[in-house]
């Protein structure tokens, strides 16, 4: 069966510093790749999505996220940091034949500090 | 505007009542999702549904059960049967099942049993 880590459960980063989520993967084959980020008591957002092609992906709000299957990873990386990126992150896959049956990590909580 | 609404944003039963989750989309999406969401352990399916009238078990569906009467609506019974049922539920939708699709979320419902 398919599952994603994400090794790091809180991660604090001062604004302007660059930063970079961790995130794994076990699947069988190449699975689909998504990163979303949530505010508290709210619902989800995409960042970004992997199918195939580029291995380097751009998505919203200056984040990028690099996939490497040598490594089984999908990490999720921006420059600078600014104060409302502070949020909790979620990576996930998708089975090829129904990608939107989403299996998520654990999440990752990014606090920002001035 | 498009979207999904959830109703109610928070939700309080008693041990041993059966209550019933509203998720409503105008987006004409085909493909609706029910997740669970607990923290330190990401967002799990509970169920998702293709098509009017057709749906199947997630992850985690004991406890559960849903009806798919309209395109529009995915209501969401936790049934006295749900060994621990407070958390945060989740519904997506998406235009369909496939891979180049994104599922859009609501903003949550939490559920409290008291």
């Amino acid at each position: 069966a398919q599952s994603v880590t994400q090794p790091d459960i809180h991660i604090t980063v001062s604004e302007g510093a660059s930063l970079e989520l961790r995130c794994n993967y076990s699947y069988g084959a190449t699975p689909y790749l998504f990163w979303y980020v949530q505010s508290p008591g709210q619902g989800l957002q995409l960042l970004l999505k992997y199918f195939s092609g580029d291995t380097l992906v751009q998505g919203i709000k200056g984040f990028e996220a690099e996939f490497k299957r040598s490594q089984s990873s999908f990490n999720l990386r921006k420059p600078s940091v600014h104060w409302s990126d502070a949020a909790e992150y979620f990576c996930a896959v998708g089975p090829p034949e129904y990608g939107n049956k989403l299996v998520f990590g654990a999440g990752t909580i990014l606090r920002v500090k001035s | 505007d498009g979207g999904i609404t959830q109703s109610p944003k928070y939700l309080f039963r008693k041990e041993g009542q059966n209550v019933t989750l509203s998720c409503e989309q105008n987006l004409n999406h085909d493909a609706m999702y029910w997740y669970r969401q607990d923290p330190g352990q990401g967002l799990r399916l509970i169920y998702y549904s293709q098509i009017v009238n057709d749906f199947q078990k997630g992850d985690i569906a004991e406890g559960y059960s849903v009806s798919r009467e309209k395109k529009e609506s995915f209501p969401l019974t936790v049934t006295s049967a749900q060994k621990n049922p407070t958390a945060f539920y989740l519904c997506a939708s998406s235009v369909q099942g496939g891979v180049d699709t994104e599922a859009f979320f609501g903003q949550g419902t939490r559920l409290t049993v008291v």
